[in-house]
């Protein structure tokens, strides 16, 4: 089964406002990574969380993690008409598997 | 190059043909992986090479797909007899280490959009 999960599915913001998204998970994790996808191509990798960190922030991007409820938030600040894109969560499984478990991805537009 | 390339960027066949996708990662990152993304999906884990043996096949969704990785450096994903469901952007990816215990940073290619007719 899916391991992470984004909410909302879809997020319709004006330009300048702020944009929150979260992500769960089922299985404890070593860490957390979170990528933007433009027009269904390639992934870019926006951050990544440890699992004994709890915030981070890159520019204009914060990321929270909460172990003990298993989420996490990306906190996108005075957003741009750029920022239009898919965001998704990545985990890996605490041991072994090297593979990231992608969520179903928040699809963001920014209007003007 | 500097980032994870691949090869074709589009690709349509007809139902009943192989296919033969390419990643190139990026020059020294010793684990390479597959994923396959289905329209307005999220990505779906195929395979993970470390070098050239390939520990985690636990994603290729049948033996219809294989691949395989030559000199620690470019990948093949090869479909054979290729059906509808398979259509897909084929993404790859790559990292610096991928030691049991621990994921680094993946670094994604542009995809491969494969149609199947």
């Amino acid at each position: 089964s899916q391991q992470g999960e984004e909410d909302p599915q879809a997020l319709s913001i004006q330009e300048g406002e702020n944009a929150t998204m979260n992500c769960s998970y089922k299985t404890s994790i070593n860490n957390l990574q979170w990528y933007r996808q433009n027009s269904g191509r390639g992934l870019v990798h926006l951050i990544l969380i440890r699992s004994n960190e709890r915030e981070k922030h890159s520019g204009r991007l914060r990321v929270t993690l909460d172990t003990s409820k298993k989420s996490s938030s990306l906190l996108i600040t005075a957003s741009r008409a750029a920022d239009t894109a898919s965001y998704f969560c990545a985990t890996d499984a605490l041991r072994g598997a090297q593979k990231l478990v992608f969520g179903q991805g928040t699809r963001l537009t920014i209007n003007p | 190059g500097a980032g994870v390339s691949q090869s074709p960027s589009n690709k349509v066949t007809e139902k009943g043909k192989d296919v033969e996708l390419r990643c190139d990662p990026i020059s020294g990152h010793t684990a390479l992986y597959w994923y396959r993304q289905s329209l307005g999906q999220g990505l779906e884990f195929l395979i993970y090479f470390q070098g050239n043996s390939a520990p985690d096949k636990s994603g290729l969704p049948s033996d219809r797909f294989s691949a395989e990785r030559t000199g620690g450096s470019v990948s093949t994903l090869t479909i054979q007899r290729t059906q509808q469901e398979d259509s897909a952007v084929y993404l790859c990816a790559s990292s610096l280490a991928g030691v049991a215990g621990d994921t680094d940073t993946q670094y994604f290619g542009p995809g491969t959009r494969l149609t199947v007719l």
